[in-house]
């Protein structure tokens, strides 16, 4: 149980170009998701916190209207890198957790490396 | 500030037992979860702590101590698929979990 999918997987874009990554609970309803970006050899940065119907909160300096999320159903939130340039590139992680307690495990998406030319 | 303190790298041998340290600074403590990182893939949770002592879960184990700031990860039978990094995080005051950087783990046979 617990199982996060993401998609894509990986994804190679042209600078300029906006590009959409989805992430699924597959067997649970998700009432908050969460995305965070990896640099290699790096821990993970949490860019921003969703909850399913509201307006995502966003960690100080990450830009909202570069990184716009979207958290339509309790088993789907989505994000979108805008007008992508090679410093976007990254390890993008979804996490999800099922909710109801102050302190939640949170399972993780296979990730989705993202690589702007 | 907060912070989360793991060694970057150890190595180990197959079949033998290793112990990755994390002490931690932050605003509150709220529970401290490890979690398995292999290489290119997302995290998966390993363990979540919140009382002082040891909790084992098979060949891994997991230690807290609250009042020096402190635990650990024991992992006994070492086998090559262990071989990935090992992130320490801590739930905060406000419920924000803070990760550390994380402990590669070297395996040879």
């Amino acid at each position: 149980g617990a199982v996060v999918s993401q998609h894509p997987s990986r994804v190679i874009c042209k600078s300029g170009t906006s590009v959409k990554i989805e992430c699924r609970s597959l067997d649970f309803q998700a009432t908050t998701m969460f995305w965070y970006r990896q640099f290699p050899k790096k821990s993970l940065m949490l860019m921003a916190t969703s909850n399913e119907g509201s307006k995502a909160t966003y960690e100080q300096g990450v830009e909202k209207d570069k990184f716009l999320i979207n958290h339509a159903s309790l088993t789907l939130s989505t994000l979108t890198v805008t007008s992508a340039h090679p410093e976007d590139s990254s390890f993008y992680i979804c996490s999800a957790t099922l909710g109801g307690g102050d302190v939640e495990t949170q399972y993780f998406g296979p990730g989705t490396r993202l690589l702007v030319l | 500030g907060q912070n989360i303190d793991q060694p970057t790298e150890m190595t180990a041998t197959e079949g033998a037992i290793v112990q990755i340290n994390c002490t931690y600074q932050t605003s509150g403590f709220n529970g401290l979860f490890w979690y398995q990182q292999h290489a290119g893939e997302a995290p998966t949770f390993l363990s979540y702590n919140v009382l002082d002592g040891l909790e084992e879960k098979g060949r891994f184990s997991s230690f807290l101590s609250r009042s020096k700031g402190y635990s650990y990860l024991l992992l006994k039978e070492l086998q090559m698929k262990d071989s990935a990094s090992y992130l320490c995080a801590v739930v905060d005051s406000n419920y924000q979990l803070i990760w550390g950087a994380g402990t590669k783990l070297i395996i040879k046979p």
